[in-house]
């Protein structure tokens, strides 16, 4: 099946600091999103990326499909950007898995 | 605008208990449906999904069923716990694959 590695697995910032978060994956895929995991376990849906780049707010992501990466950037980063980041990917037949990375987890110090 | 439910929040089981977990969706109609569980540790694994009433797959084998008794309902079944049952029970929907999954609240289940 595909892999998906994460990196780094943990991240501490100063707020006001950039960040970028790596997915690398190991085959070819038609799904790719970037979630965010707050406090209370939910997880909010940040990009559906399986290629190109999309910006939001602060937050932007640019999934390069054909060298089977994609990076999560963090701009000026607030204490609220704490928590954990999970890239999922979800490959050709796959009938709708994702499979999750191991996560990012980054804190933001005031 | 869609939603999705899970309850309950929290739940505490002994071993051998039956468990329950229900989630429902609003909003939409034949949505993709997902239960994903999250050991402590934070990886996510894909346990069940279902495509329309009554269809299932099962992505991993363990003593957990799913059922899908109505349109935008689903519902994760054991008739005997264990500990390792242990986890954070997380559901999603999506329109269609490849989509957007969106996810639920979860349900932190503790089996003792």
């Amino acid at each position: 099946g595909i892999q998906v590695e994460q990196s780094p697995p943990d991240l501490i910032l100063q707020e006001g600091a950039n960040s970028t978060l790596r997915c690398n994956f190991s085959d070819s895929v038609n799904n790719l999103q970037w979630f965010h995991q707050n406090p209370w376990g939910q997880l909010i849906n940040l990009f559906y990326i399986p290629s190109g780049t999309k910006q939001n707010g602060r937050l932007s992501a640019t999934t390069v499909a054909t060298e089977r990466y994609s990076l999560l950037y963090i701009s000026s980063s607030q204490t609220t950007d704490s928590g954990v980041y999970f890239c999922a990917v979800g490959g050709w037949n796959q009938g709708g898995k994702l499979i999750f990375g191991q996560g990012t987890e980054l804190s933001v110090k005031p | 605008s869609q939603t999705i439910h899970q309850w309950p929040a929290t739940l505490v089981q002994p071993v051998g208990s039956p468990l329950s977990l229900e989630c429902t969706v609003e909003g939409t109609s034949n949505p993709n449906l997902y239960w994903y569980r999250q050991a402590a540790g934070r990886g996510l694994q894909l346990l069940f999904y279902s495509v329309g009433i009554g269809q299932i797959s099962s992505e991993v084998p363990q003593n957990l069923s799913a059922s899908r008794p109505q349109d935008r309902q689903f519902i994760l079944s054991s008739k005997k716990l264990l500990l390792s049952d242990s986890g954070f029970y997380l559901c999603a929907w999506s329109r269609s694959y490849p989509d957007t999954q969106y996810f639920g609240p979860g349900t932190r289940l503790t089996v003792l």
